[in-house]
């Protein structure tokens, strides 16, 4: 099926440092959701956006919704080890309604050395 | 608190029976559910949409007399695995949509043997 470019694939950082990641597509979506899934566990829900150009914050969290409605970026300020983890991007083509299917991203997996 | 409720979290059946998973809304009601199947190490992939009173809507690819899904009430929606065999072995999540926002369960770990 659909799925986002999500970007990088993987991230081992220093505990401390700042993390980028971000999601692109050819289509335009009205909906940008970011996830975090621990092993063996379902995705949560971290930042929801739904405007082009909104910059959407949850504690050290940080993410927004590209003004061309193509792209998507998280960033985490500040790592911890509990950030460990991997990380989905996750978009509703426009279009498509308000309770219609999600694509998914490839997921970038996160880890943290103390 | 947990917005959807999913049963049982890992379940090992032998080849050839069926197994059944649920999916709960816990605190609204949901005329659409969605499933999930994930592989190790990768993204989640849509199965099917559930529909409350009505049919599945079915992925491309996905057999839908292999993956059953019945959604007869407005909070419970469930997936039934039928004669498995070891290649249905995989990471199954449900989904619900409230608003426009998307909560996911906490999935079930399926090992077929």
């Amino acid at each position: 099926g659909q799925q986002l470019n999500q970007s990088p694939q993987s991230m081992f950082i220093q505990e401390g440092e700042d993390v980028s990641m971000n999601c692109t597509s050819s289509s335009i979506f009205n909906t940008w959701l970011w996830y975090k899934q621990d092993p063996g566990e379902g995705p949560v829900l971290l930042i929801a956006l739904y405007k082009a150009g909104e910059l959407t914050s949850n504690g050290r969290l940080t993410a927004q919704f590209g003004i061309t409605r193509k792209d998507s970026f998280l960033n985490i300020s500040a790592s911890i080890p509990s950030d460990v983890g991997i990380y989905f991007c996750a978009g509703q083509l426009a279009g498509s309604g308000n309770t219609g299917k999600l694509i998914f991203g490839q997921g970038t997996t996160l880890q943290v050395k103390p | 608190g947990a917005v959807v409720s999913q049963h049982p979290s890992r379940v090992i059946c032998k080849s050839g029976t069926s197994v059944k998973i649920e999916c709960r809304s816990l605190d609204f009601q949901a005329t659409t559910m969605f499933w999930y199947r994930q592989f190790p190490k990768q993204s989640l992939m849509l199965m099917a949409t559930s529909n409350e009173g009505s049919k599945a809507t079915y992925e491309q690819g996905v057999e839908k007399d292999k993956f059953l899904i019945n959604h007869a009430s407005l909070t419970l929606s469930t997936l039934t695995v039928t004669s498995a065999h070891p290649e249905d072995s995989s990471f199954y999540i449900c989904s619900v949509r409230r608003r426009t926002e998307a909560f996911f369960g906490q999935g079930t770990r399926l090992t077929v043997v």
